[in-house]
């Protein structure tokens, strides 16, 4: 069974500066996709960024930027220019890209990291 | 296009009654996915339909509990004699098979008592 794993439970960064959000995974799949969600307080969860498992390029979205590291199979969230909408809590998830598996439609996701942007 | 809608936002009910919640999915979504969130950790699958056919359900979908998405629109899921570890926020999620995000709805929130 795959897994995901945020190590930072809390995080926090100055107003315009730079924050890197780590995750991790474990599976034995080639072909997958990767998350990162945002969830503010009270207020559902919205995707921030994806990346597909076969490019080798980063996928960037505006100031969110992810360093995909597919043989360490790690999964990175860089925010630039942090905003006090920011504040958040950040979960990774994973899915599978094999269509025909059970199992492969779900999301599977970390334990989050809370972001705190600080004025 | 409204969003992925659940009701009601909160619920606090006495263990041991039952409770039923709603999803409506974006319309034109054939994907609706169930996810329970507690405190302090990421969401976790309960259960997942195409259409109408519930395709998957996660071992944490006890015997109290049941989905339905009768002709593939809304869905419901019920918890029979809920017990304090149902507490949780009960995430609706959607998408359009092909593609592979899910929009998620704000979540019902179960409080039992």
């Amino acid at each position: 069974a795959q897994t995901v794993t945020q190590s930072q439970p809390e995080m926090s960064v100055q107003e315009a500066e730079t924050v890197t959000l780590s995750c991790t995974y474990d599976t034995s799949e080639s072909d997958y996709y990767l998350f990162w969600y945002k969830q503010p307080p009270s207020r559902q969860m919205i995707l921030v960024i994806r990346q597909e498992a076969y490019k080798q390029q980063n996928a960037t979205e505006n100031r969110f930027s992810v360093n995909f590291q597919k043989a360490a199979k790690s999964f990175s969230l860089k925010i630039s220019d942090s905003q006090l909408g920011d504040a958040a809590m950040y979960f990774c998830a994973y899915r599978s890209a094999t269509e025909w598996k059970s199992g492969s439609e779900k999301l599977v996701f970390g334990k989050g990291t809370k972001l705190t942007v600080n004025p | 296009d409204t969003g992925v809608s659940q009701n009601p936002r909160h619920k606090i009910t006495k263990r041991g009654q039952n409770v039923t919640f709603r999803c409506d999915p974006i319309s034109e979504h054939n994907r609706l996915y169930w996810y329970r969130q507690t405190l302090g950790q990421g969401p976790e699958f309960l259960t997942y339909f195409q259409n109408e056919a519930q395709l998957e359900k996660s071992r944490l979908l006890s015997d109290r509990f049941s989905a339905e998405r009768p002709k593939g629109s809304f869905s419901t899921l019920e918890i029979q004699r809920t017990e304090q570890g149902d507490s949780a926020m009960y995430l609706c999620a959607s998408s359009v098979q092909g593609v592979e995000e899910q929009y998620f709805g704000p979540g019902t929130r179960l409080t039992v008592t």
